[in-house]
C-alpha cells in the first residue's frame, strides 16, 4: 500500500513570495489534515477536511494560507504572501475516516524556509 | 481546550538502559491516546496506542498504559537499542478526531 505522498521534499522562498504544497493521501481516505511543525514544537493542526468538505480551520491563518481538496483526494496548501515565520515543515496526513480511535498516516513532510 | 505535555529532552541513554518518557493530558470527555515516533529524516509514525482507560497499548518493545486518575500515558522500554534513536511525540484525539500532540522529546542511545 502507497503511502501519503508529498511534494516538494525542499522549498526555499524569500518573504512576500508564495508557494504551494501538494498532497495525495492513501488512497479510501476520507480525511486529510494539514499541520505546521515548526523545529522543537510538536505538529500544530492547520486544516482537516473530510472527503472536499472542511471539518475544522480554525487555526489556519486566512489572511494568507488557503487550502482545497481537490474532488475528495489530493490537497494542496497555499501560502501567499510568506513570512518569516512560516519556516516549518508542513506535514499532511490521512485517516481512514477521522475518528478518535482513526490512526493518521504521516507523509515525509515538506520543509520550507523562508528567508 | 484539550492539551498534551510530555518531558523535556534530549533524554540521553546507554544502549540497554530503562526508557520512561512521561506524558500527561488534559482532555473533557474521553480521549484516545497515542505515541508517535520520528526517526531522523523520516516522517512521523505511530508507535502504539490506547482508546479507553486502563488499556495497555504496546509495539517494538515499547508500553504505555492509558491512566485516567492521573491522566498519564507514560512510554517505557526496558531495554533500548541505538535504533531507538528518535523523536517521540505523546497525543490525544478528541471525540471529533481532532490531534493535539505534545512538543516532542528527543531520545539519543549511545552505544
Amino acid at each position: 500500500e502507497a503511502g501519503v505522498a508529498q511534494s516538494p521534499r525542499y522549498k526555499i522562498i524569500e518573504k512576500r513570495q508564495s508557494v504551494a504544497f501538494w498532497c495525495n493521501p492513501i488512497s479510501g481516505h476520507a480525511t486529510l489534515y494539514w499541520y505546521q511543525q515548526i523545529l522543537g514544537q510538536g505538529p500544530k493542526l492547520l486544516i482537516q477536511f473530510q472527503n472536499n468538505g472542511v471539518v475544522d480551520d480554525s487555526q489556519l491563518p486566512k489572511d494568507r494560507f488557503s487550502a482545497e481538496r481537490l474532488k475528495g483526494v489530493d490537497s494542496t496548501l497555499k501560502i501567499q504572501p510568506a513570512k518569516l515565520e512560516d519556516s516549518a515543515v508542513y506535514l499532511c496526513a490521512s485517516s481512514l475516516d477521522g475518528t478518535s480511535f482513526s490512526e493518521q498516516y504521516f507523509g515525509p513532510g515538506t520543509r520550507l524556509t523562508v528567508t | 481546550g484539550d492539551s498534551v505535555t510530555q518531558m523535556e529532552g534530549p533524554v540521553t541513554l546507554s544502549e540497554e538502559a530503562f526508557l520512561t518518557i512521561n506524558c500527561t493530558y488534559t482532555a473533557t470527555g474521553y480521549p484516545s491516546l497515542f505515541w508517535y515516533v520520528q526517526y531522523p529524516g523520516e516522517g512521523l509514525q505511530l508507535l502504539l496506542k490506547a482508546t479507553k482507560a486502563d488499556d495497555k497499548g504496546s509495539n517494538k518493545g515499547f508500553e504505555a498504559t492509558y491512566r485516567k486518575e492521573t491522566t498519564s500515558f507514560h512510554l517505557e522500554k526496558g531495554s533500548v537499542q541505538v535504533s531507538d534513536s528518535a523523536v517521540y511525540f505523546c497525543a490525544l484525539t478528541d471525540s471529533w478526531g481532532k490531534f493535539q500532540f505534545g512538543a516532542g522529546t528527543q531520545v539519543v542511545v549511545t552505544p
